[in-house]
């Protein structure tokens, strides 16, 4: 696609369910990340994945986070357990990947409220 | 820890002057910087990068690196009520985990 996708744009749940968010990264992109924004705050990092290489997952703040990359494109992240903390935008980025910076090009993101 | 500091603003310019945002960084070793503007309610998208020391231009955008004092700027010349944002400061050190700072909010008074 053109640009980095995400969906669904808005998510509300109730506490305790179990939600999936999920990103397609710019066709072509190797490197994808997940970051978390809280409203009024700054990006918080919260995973990694570059090409088929083992993901960076230190920033993922609980157990109850994960995400995984199928066929080196789309991704998907998953919060079990659901907390009213957890409420947050979820913006996914992708580049064009390797040994130095580039690039991040950011989705819409999706919007998590927990009830 | 490594660090990106932004003051938080809200910084308020009239319009056509010219807006000065600053930021530093505490990790010497950073190699890559970038300047993101967001709206309100939407995803960050980048408006220069720097990787150098100095100025770097780009219509009415001009980003300036001062590697020895760890700060980049971003200077917005003829500033537009549309430029009203917030403006996030990013900086890598090689590799691929950007640090972003908070951001700092920028209003055009028009």
């Amino acid at each position: 696609g053109a640009g980095v996708s995400q969906s669904p744009s808005n998510k509300v749940t109730e506490k305790g369910k179990d939600v999936e968010l999920r990103c397609d990264p710019i066709s072509g992109h190797t490197a994808l990340y997940w970051y978390r924004q809280s409203l009024g705050q700054g990006l918080e990092f919260l995973i990694y994945f570059q090409g088929n290489s083992a993901p960076d997952k230190s920033g993922l703040p609980s157990d109850r986070f994960s995400a995984e990359r199928t066929g080196g494109s789309v991704s998907t992240l998953t919060i079990q357990r659901t907390q009213q903390e957890d409420s947050a935008v979820y913006l996914c980025a992708s580049s064009g990947g390797g040994a130095l910076a580039d690039t991040q090009y950011f989705g819409p993101g999706t919007r998590l409220t927990v009830l | 820890q490594k660090e990106v500091e932004q003051n938080s603003g809200p910084l308020s310019v009239p319009e056509g002057a010219i807006a000065s945002l600053n930021c530093t960084y505490s990790d010497r070793v950073s190699q890559s910087f970038f300047w993101y503007r967001q709206y309100s309610g939407k995803s960050p998208e980048l408006i220069m990068s720097i990787y150098s020391n100095g100025d770097k231009e780009d219509g009415r955008f001009t980003a300036q690196l001062n590697k020895a004092s760890q700060y980049v700027s971003l200077l917005i010349r003829d500033s537009q009520p549309s430029d009203s944002a917030t403006y996030l400061c990013a900086v890598t050190s090689g590799t691929y985990k950007y640090i972003f700072g908070t951001g700092t909010r920028l209003k055009v008074l028009a």
